[in-house]
């Protein structure tokens, strides 16, 4: 069974770039969650993707965007960035049909915004 | 809203002694609750869960929790820590109705003197 993977697992930025992030979920599952947490906190929860389409959000604004895609696998993008941004961030996969919130976690992309 | 309160940031603990983790929420209805781990530059591994039944629930590397209504807790404890504890313990709320959206408290970090 594979795990969660995600590329890359560090990258730096400056202020006002774009970064794309990479998750790879786990064998058999078909949804997809990302969250950001930054040093020293909880993650909070971005948004979530079920059959390709964006299924739940949180307080994010819309430069944080993402995809899924027909493999499961997901993409998380954030525009504008700034340095606020910096932060561990994880993509978690789930069955759906199970819906109880047991996620599996990657080991995360560390982003730094300079 | 959800909420999660973890009132420990710190916790030093001798090998070898009991450890308690403190957890509280904040929801209206029954939630799902878990207990993460991160060891640093990692992502969450998942320790244990209560989706709903016996209170008491048992989870890996000998860390049980109990779910008490009354109090809105679910704190986390083992009977004797071990070195390789050490690390960054989240606590989180689920629920049905908010899919696999976990809200996650600010976390315990754990540190284990010999």
């Amino acid at each position: 069974e594979t795990g969660v993977t995600q590329s890359p697992t560090h990258l730096i930025k400056t202020r006002g770039q774009q970064v794309t992030l990479r998750c790879s979920s786990q064998s058999g599952h078909n949804t997809v969650s990302w969250y950001q947490q930054a040093l020293g906190q909880g993650p909070q929860f971005i948004f979530q993707y079920y059959r390709e389409e964006e299924n739940g959000r949180g307080n994010f604004p819309p430069r944080f965007s993402g995809l899924q895609f027909p493999n499961y696998s997901s993409e998380l993008n954030v525009n504008a960035l700034e340095l606020d941004d910096s932060a561990l961030y994880l993509c978690a996969s789930s069955l759906k049909q199970v819906n109880t919130g047991e996620l599996f976690f990657g080991e995360g992309s560390r982003l730094t915004v300079l | 809203a959800q909420s999660v309160t973890q009132p420990d940031i710190h916790i030093t603990v001798s090998e070898g002694a009991s450890l308690e983790l403190r957890c509280n929420y904040s929801y209206g209805a029954t939630p799902y609750l878990f207990w993460y781990v991160q060891s640093p530059g990692q992502g969450l591994q998942l320790l244990l869960k209560y989706f709903s039944g016996d209170t008491l629930v048992q989870g890996i590397k000998g860390f049980e929790a109990e779910f008490k209504r009354s109090q809105s807790s679910f704190n986390l404890r083992k009977p004797s820590v071990h070195w390789s504890d050490a690390a960054e313990y989240f606590c989180a709320v689920g629920a049905r109705a908010a899919g696999n959206k976990l809200t996650f408290g600010g976390g315990t970090r754990v540190l284990v003197k010999p």
